[in-house]
């Protein structure tokens, strides 16, 4: 069965830092993945996805993402934050050969002004 | 274009009793899910329609929740009884084929007393 595991529950940064939030998968065929992001008081809203070709993703508001097939991993990185970006972040894996997307657990990201 | 419309946004009832949740997803969608959020997790998958047939359901508690789509439009999420464990947030997304990018709505936020 196909599960998805977010490192970081809660991150804390200062604005312009740099951010990374790891996601690594388990499943050993072809997978499509995704970030998705929710704002407070919003829905859950697409970031970035990947399905195939270059793995160096880029997603909405400077996000980008690179999936590495070695490490099962679809990391999301941000090179300058800003106050905007806090939000709740959820990495989510789909088997290529089913419709099911599982979500991780999410990480939440609160930005310091 | 119209996003996927829940209903209620919130619900408080007592253990034992039973509620209903009603999802109108984007039209031309094909595809509907139900997942449920608990407080500090990702969202779990409870069922996946493919226009009116189930496609997934092995993560829905058969014995107290169901789920129908009638007519491959709207959808009821059902719950009878009640747990308190059942105290979550039920969301609704729909996609137009398959596992592209789900559009989710708002959430029904659950509270059982």
């Amino acid at each position: 069965a196909q599960s998805v595991s977010q490192h970081n529950h809660h991150v804390i940064l200062s604005e312009a830092a740099s951010l990374e939030l790891g996601c690594n998968y388990s499943y050993g065929g072809t997978v499509n993945l995704f970030w998705y992001v929710q704002y407070p008081g919003q829905h859950l809203q697409l970031l970035l996805k990947y399905f195939s070709g270059d793995p160096l993703v880029k997603g909405i508001k400077g996000f980008e993402a690179e999936f590495i097939k070695s490490k099962f991993s679809f990391n999301l990185r941000k090179p300058s934050v800003q106050w905007s970006d806090t939000a709740e972040y959820f990495c989510a894996v789909n088997a290529a050969r089913d419709d099911k997307i599982i979500f991780g657990k999410g990480t939440r990201l609160h930005i310091l002004p | 274009e119209a996003g996927v419309a829940q209903s209620p946004r919130y619900k408080i009832i007592e253990k034992r009793q039973s509620v209903a949740f009603w999802c109108n997803p984007i039209s031309g969608h094909a595809t509907l899910y139900w997942y449920q959020q608990i407080l500090g997790q990702g969202p779990k998958l409870l069922i996946q329609f493919q226009n009116n047939g189930v496609v997934d359901d092995s993560q829905l508690p058969k014995d107290r929740f169901s789920a129908e789509r009638l007519k491959g439009v709207d959808s009821t999420l059902k719950i009878q009884p009640a747990k308190l464990e059942d105290s979550a947030v039920y969301l609704c997304a729909s996609s137009f084929r398959g596992a592209g990018e789900l559009f989710f709505g708002e959430g029904s936020r659950l509270t059982v007393l």
